[in-house]
């Protein structure tokens, strides 16, 4: 079966400027997560869906990150607007039904200048 | 206080030696799950092995093995006949809950970066 995919994979932009990611993630798998894995530390979850609709956001900075998942496939985070230390991989995660394991896509490396 | 605590920010192994990566976690959930995840410099995360806390017996999947002593809430990775492809970033990770249960999320620690020198 085909991975989790993310796009784009590199992004640079202003601070103060917006940006989105976009996942799709392995076809049949529920659960959507969102990630930011800043250089030198683990990845931290900013939110889970479970199908369209959110199970956890208690991490995400309201203010001005956002993220939808339509229709209970694809996924699309946003940085609005983004600061300097908003620069950071961004990995989106899936998992099937009850099963224990996270799999992972390749990151969106961000970097805000 | 950390939920995972991995103390050893960078490790130099002989190949073909074991090694020992070192977690600690916290948590009051009584049904929880431990990980461990290998990150290369590529970047991907690549999932290694799971621990549940009602397994009674430790997780083991090819060279990789989990030490886990719930009483001292450590959960170490063990490679052994290290190789010179585990070179990267290893990470353990806690989910707090049963899985499917609702909020499943995985808290990381910061990582060890394991370095298999020839």
């Amino acid at each position: 079966e085909a991975g989790v995919a993310q796009s784009p994979r590199y992004k640079i932009i202003e601070k103060r400027q917006s940006v989105a990611f976009w996942c799709n993630p392995i076809s049949g798998h529920a659960t959507l997560y969102w990630y930011q894995q800043i250089l030198g530390q683990g990845p931290k979850l900013l939110i889970q869906f479970q199908n369209n609709g959110v199970v956890d956001d208690s991490q995400l900075p309201k203010d001005r990150f956002s993220a939808e998942r339509l229709k209970g496939v694809d996924s699309t985070l946003k940085i609005q607007p983004a600061k300097l230390e908003d620069s950071a991989v961004y990995l989106c995660a899936c998992k099937r039904g009850v099963s224990y394991e996270q799999y992972f896509g390749p990151g969106t490396r961000l970097t805000v200048t | 206080a950390q939920k995972i605590t991995q103390t050893q920010p960078g490790m130099f192994v002989q190949e073909k030696e074991a090694v020992t990566l070192d977690c600690t976690y916290d948590t009051s959930d009584q049904s929880y799950g431990l990980f461990w995840y290998k990150q290369p410099s590529s970047g991907e995360m690549i999932f290694l092995i799971y621990q549940g806390s009602y397994d009674e017996q430790n997780a083991t999947e090819g060279r990789y093995s989990l030490n886990f002593q719930k009483a001292r809430k450590s959960a170490n990775l063990v490679i052994s006949a290290s190789q010179l492809g585990d070179s990267a970033m290893y990470f353990c990770a806690m989910r707090e809950g049963r899985t499917g249960g609702g909020a499943d999320g995985l808290t990381f620690g910061k990582g060890t970066h394991l370095i298999i020198q020839p």
